[in-house]
């Protein structure tokens, strides 16, 4: 399958300090990549899509002030969590989906587990 | 009603045994539909796309009855690396490319 990276894998930080998340597909061109956040035993929640050269689309109940996405290449989103807090500590995941899949199949990065202190 | 409901489980199974899941759809609509992976603490990997005919993978076979919206994955002879969550995914719009998720079942494969 096609391969998505995301770094960092984990991340401590200061509360009320910024975080920048990449995510990037290495073996294929995204137009569109996806931003989730999962807390421990629940589900993903999709929390924007991200959209190479315009503006992210964010789900209902996500600050997009708080949650800053930029796609600015067809391989590279980056997610910034500003001014974090405790809450913020979750796993957040990316994915890309694969334009040649007879599905659009997604493929997700490793996740990267933010702990906010 | 969720747009996607799967039977939470835990499921626990002793090893070589079969194991069915279920998974309901609510948008009729709904274009595509896949079954992901979970392992503890790691992201979702995609295990199988389903096809409208059903298809097969090895020990893993998954149907899709549109009249019932209804998807299935069946794994036969489990492994004990089966143990995971797994995870029921559509794709309501094809081309918009958003994915709604089932909450999963959680399998653990018994020695």
């Amino acid at each position: 399958g096609a391969v998505v990276s995301q770094h960092p894998s984990w991340v401590i930080c200061k509360s009320g300090t910024s975080v920048k998340i990449e995510c990037r597909s290495l073996d294929f061109q995204a137009t569109t990549m996806f931003w989730y956040r999962q807390f421990p035993k629940q589900s993903l929640m999709l929390m924007a899509t991200s959209n190479e050269g315009s503006k992210a689309t964010y789900e209902q109940g996500v600050e997009k002030d708080k949650f800053l996405i930029n796609h600015a290449s067809l391989t590279l989103s980056t997610l910034t969590v500003t001014s974090a807090h405790p809450e913020d500590s979750s796993f957040y995941i990316c994915s890309a989906s694969e334009p040649s899949g007879r599905f659009h199949e997604q493929y997700f990065g490793p996740g990267t587990r933010l702990t906010v202190t | 009603r969720k747009e996607v409901e799967q039977d939470p489980g835990p499921f626990n199974v002793p090893e070589g045994a079969t194991v069915a899941f279920n998974c309901t759809y609510s948008n009729s609509a709904s274009q595509s539909f896949f079954w992901y992976r979970q392992d503890c603490r790691k992201e979702p990997k995609l295990l199988m796309s389903v096809y409208s005919s059903g298809n097969e993978d090895g020990r893993f076979t998954a149907q899709l009855n549109r009249a019932s919206q209804y998807i299935s994955l069946l794994i036969r002879d489990s492994k004990l690396s089966d143990s995971a969550t797994y995870l029921c995914v559509v794709n309501p719009n094809f081309g918009n490319e958003k994915l709604t998720f089932g909450t999963g079942t959680r399998l653990t494969i018994i020695p």
